[in-house]
């Protein structure tokens, strides 16, 4: 167990529709970043949160959006959802910003299914 | 912008035996760190091993150890007395270590390791 969590575990949806994607980080860590697995992608780096501020943003659509709260919990909202958004969307966490020390923990990922 | 390679798509190995999982990348800096994660049928993303560019000394963690060559930009995984529980696919991450620049993994495609008995 990496210490971070993320709810839910598993979304089924349809085209068109709104979902948000829910990150808890592990204790201490200030970093939350956003990562999107698909076969066709392979792992693609979205977004990165530190200490409530965006600090880098990937290949992130436009319909794509984050946060992060005061309890250093993320939210990625994906809107407008097409049948290519399915895929396992990581949320990762680490203890500051990117700095030479640093290493990114996993969690379990939400499995996103569009139908 | 830096890219990583993994050009292994499948790998098999017998269980107790040695496997090498291959990578390499291509990047401009100077400074910057790789990892090897793996990623189980769970589709857990576990850190195996971490290298830091700046040392020369290759890293070992227990049955993990990489080979490290900065010059030809390779950073390989061996995988010794291998184990049921090693199948997995594998995958070769980079980060670059600029001040203020950002923190995000670069991953290779992913290497999948079969065990077999």
């Amino acid at each position: 167990d990496s210490g971070v969590t993320q709810t839910p575990k598993h979304l089924i949806t349809a085209t068109g529709q709104r979902v948000t994607l829910r990150c808890s980080p592990r204790s201490g860590d200030l970093s939350v970043y956003w990562y999107q697995q698909s076969l066709d992608q392979g792992l693609q780096f979205l977004i990165q949160y530190y200490n409530g501020e965006e600090r880098a943003k990937g290949n992130i659509l436009e319909r794509f959006s984050a946060q992060q709260f005061p309890d250093l919990h993320s939210e990625l909202n994906l809107s407008s959802l097409e049948l290519g958004d399915s895929a396992l969307y990581f949320c990762a966490s680490s203890e500051t910003s990117g700095e030479s020390t640093d290493t990114q923990y996993f969690g379990p990922g939400t499995r996103l299914t569009v139908l | 912008a830096q890219t990583v390679t993994q050009s292994q798509p499948e790998m098999s190995v017998q269980e107790a035996e040695t496997v090498t999982l291959s990578c390499t990348y291509d990047t401009s800096e100077s400074d910057y760190y790789l990892f090897w994660y793996k990623q189980p049928p769970s589709r857990q993303m576990i850190l195996v091993i971490r290298q830091e560019a700046y040392k020369q000394q290759n890293a070992t963690e227990n049955r993990f150890s990489v080979n490290f060559q900065k010059a030809a930009k390779s950073f390989s995984l061996k995988i010794s007395d291998s184990q049921l529980g090693d199948a997995a696919m594998y995958f070769c991450a980079y980060r670059s270590d600029y001040g203020g620049s950002q923190g995000n993994l670069i991953f290779g495609k992913g290497t999948k390791l079969s065990v077999k008995p």
